[in-house]
């Protein structure tokens, strides 16, 4: 079974302050890990996967496999990054999403 | 990009009333969708899983005769949900997985917000 866990469900900083968003998963092959955004009002969309070891809008995340941990840092948050932030994970080769309960980021001025 | 689109964004209802909410993905096509179900303040659900000229595969617990899933285009994919009770309403959305660079992606539509009266 695969899941997801995303133990912060609202985390609120000031702008500036740098920002992690917790994500543990439990699988047992190798995942594919991701993290998806989803703006006020607006439609879930990708913000980056682990494969690709980008950085996306200043967040990174690194899979930890030992932790089994693939956490979402910025080290200075701004007023747009507020959102709903989800954590999710595929087995390798594309099987089924699976998506932690979401952290409601809030970035305050 | 990759765009799904979705259609309705919201529905009314009465029960007993069947509803059925269409899955497009434009300018790509996509032999797999996904249907999530969201309820407010929680996460997306998998509720089944679109396969074109195939039958769909339902997650545990989803009752298949309740949501219909039919993917009888590479580009479109819809769910019905048939004799809606109110405690059906909620937040359904579809994505396409979209090949990006050989990377496996998902793409969302903006959702369905289904209200069964």
């Amino acid at each position: 079974a695969q899941r997801v866990t995303q133990p912060e469900k609202l985390l609120s900083v000031f702008k500036g302050a740098p920002v992690e968003l917790k994500c543990n998963y439990s699988y047992s092959g190798s995942p594919e890990l991701f993290w998806y955004v989803q703006y006020s009002r607006q439609r879930l969309q990708l913000l980056l996967r682990h494969i690709s070891r980008e950085s996306i809008k200043g967040f990174t995340a690194d899979l930890n496999k030992g932790e089994t941990s693939f956490h979402l840092k910025k080290p200075f948050a701004q007023e747009e990054d507020s959102a709903m932030y989800y954590c999710a994970l595929s087995g390798l080769g594309g099987s089924r999403l699976t998506f932690g309960e979401g952290t409601q980021l809030t970035v305050n001025p | 990009g990759a765009v799904v689109s979705q259609h309705p964004s919201w529905v009314i209802c009465k029960s007993g009333t069947s509803v059925k909410i269409e899955c497009r993905s434009l300018d790509f096509q996509a032999t797999t969708m996904f249907w999530y179900r969201q309820f407010p303040k929680q996460s997306l659900m998998l509720m089944a899983t679109s396969n074109e000229g195939s039958k769909a595969t339902y997650e545990q617990g989803v009752e298949k005769d309740k949501f219909l899933i039919n993917h009888a285009s590479l580009t479109l994919s819809t769910l019905t949900v048939t004799s809606a009770h109110p405690e059906d309403s909620s937040f359904y959305i579809c994505s396409a997985r979209d090949f990006l660079g050989g990377a496996n992606v998902l793409t969302f539509g903006a959702g369905s917000r289904l209200t069964v009266l």
